[in-house]
């Protein structure tokens, strides 16, 4: 397993057009999380789900934003309608977190930088 | 009010100094305490996780106070390889699921 992988790395693209990202987590991960990260800012959640369902969301995820991961392995994240404001590097991040208490702990992917132009 | 503060320095140390980083966090029943470091344009990595009783890895030492609500950060025998943008993190009380960053504290190390 080489880690969390993303695609793209890249993605420069015209205000006003949709935009999809995909996240492929550790394999044995039953946690995965996107978060977004602006300059001089630390990473600030989106939204996360465990195995196939999504537990949770951000107020930062307007109703152009819709994440999914139908069988509990990838994820996507599409925005609809790019506005320059969704320039950001997007994160995806997963974990392994069992019943109990024990660490959970996030691994990160390399990002996917969007620039809204 | 933010549920993790840092203090943005920048902070430029020589090599070979000691470097302290504190952060503050805002809810008294937070479950997990990590430091992530992030290299410019990279994503975040796990430094250590930081426990009650404090930990250490190598030059790296962390401790929490829970009374104080912060978490401190030491860098002793500075590198050139420790410049890099330190994250402060602290997840949620209720399911310990929640993930709250700060907004890193950024150290150079100057020859």
């Amino acid at each position: 397993d080489t880690g969390v992988s993303q695609d793209p790395r890249h993605k420069i693209t015209k205000r006003g057009q949709n935009v999809t990202f995909r996240c492929d987590p550790i394999s044995e991960h039953n946690r995965l999380y996107w978060y977004r990260q602006t300059l001089g800012q630390g990473p600030e959640f989106l939204t996360y789900f465990q195995n196939e369902a999504q537990l949770e969301k951000s107020r930062l995820l307007s109703d152009r934003f819709s994440a999914e991961r139908p069988k509990g392995s990838f994820s996507t994240l599409e925005i609809q309608r790019t506005e320059q404001g969704d320039s950001a590097m997007y994160l995806c991040a997963s974990s392994f977190r069992d019943s109990g208490f024990g660490a959970n702990v996030l691994t990160f992917g390399a990002g996917s930088r969007l620039t809204v132009l | 009010r933010k549920e993790v503060e840092q203090d943005p320095g920048p902070f430029n140390v020589p090599e070979g100094a000691t470097v302290a980083f504190n952060c503050t966090y805002s809810n008294s029943a937070s479950q997990s305490f990590f430091w992530y470091r992030q290299d410019c344009r990279k994503e975040p990595k796990l430094l250590m996780s930081v426990y009650s009783s404090g930990n250490e890895d190598g030059r790296f030492t962390a401790q929490l106070n829970r009374a104080s609500q912060y978490i401190s950060l030491l860098i002793r025998d500075s590198k050139l390889s420790d410049s890099a943008t330190y994250l402060c993190v602290v997840t949620d009380s209720n399911t310990g699921n929640q993930f709250y960053f700060g907004t890193g504290t950024s150290l150079t190390v100057i020859p």
